[in-house]
């Protein structure tokens, strides 16, 4: 099974402020990953899939990138509305595995 | 605009079989895999298992023994069955779309469109 190691498990930020979250593939998986944004209470959000693709409707303060097993997702300018967590999954096989997760928080 | 609708048991006592079930509303069915996440508390995202409509499954190995997908076409419907429940398997379940076919640069997609999830607790 492919391991998704996603970091930090956790981060304070300001509004305004920008993020990165970083996900390690445990091995090559193309561009084979999407990240979601989930609120307490609420079904999670697709928010990038194929590592760089905003979904449709997607604000472009969020941005994806890959270098080799290495993603990145990064918000910039963060809105009230952007305090949740994230988590990376890899769509390349099955299992299709998910990473841990990064909480954002208020700081 | 496609919905997934979702219900079920979601009160369980342990060694009880966990059912759901997922009703698709709009769009095509035949061309997604129509998948099953669950999220126990104070954890993250577990993918279960994924069904495409003809039947094909895969599944997640730890849980792959206990653990049955099924898929009925004809009402665009789809369903989790789960035996011999423990405290381990309270969550809340998702079901969700992911499409079976690759985008203009030959990636895939996401999880896309998802089950507003069920609250199963299991308890004696």
């Amino acid at each position: 099974d492919i391991q998704m190691t996603q970091s930090p498990s956790s981060l304070s930020a300001s509004v305004g402020d920008t993020v990165t979250i970083t996900c390690r593939s445990s091995q090559n998986i193309d561009r084979a990953l999407s990240w979601y944004q989930h609120h307490p209470g609420y079904a999670p959000r697709l928010l990038i899939y194929a590592a760089s693709t905003l979904d449709r409707g997607l604000p472009s303060r969020f941005s994806g990138s890959v270098s080799g097993t290495v993603f990145t997702l990064t918000i910039s300018g963060l809105l009230p509305e952007d305090f949740a967590t994230y988590y990376c999954q890899q769509t390349y096989s099955a299992p299709r595995t998910f990473g841990h997760g990064t909480r954002v928080e208020v700081k | 605009q496609v919905q997934i609708q979702q219900w079920g048991a979601g009160l369980l006592k342990p060694s009880e079989t966990l059912s759901l079930t997922c009703g698709v509303h709009g769009g095509t069915f035949s061309a997604y895999y129509w998948s099953w996440i669950r999220q126990a508390p104070g954890e993250g995202l577990e993918w279960i298992g994924e069904i495409l409509h003809s039947g094909r499954t895969n599944y997640n190995p730890s849980l792959k023994s206990r653990t049955t997908i099924s898929v009925d076409e004809s009402k665009n419907q789809f369903s989790l069955k789960m035996t011999s429940v423990t405290a381990a398997d309270a969550a809340v379940y998702y079901c969700a779309r992911y499409p079976n076919y690759l985008d203009s640069s030959g990636h895939p997609f996401g999880l896309d469109v998802w089950g507003r999830g069920t609250t199963v607790v299991v308890s004696s």
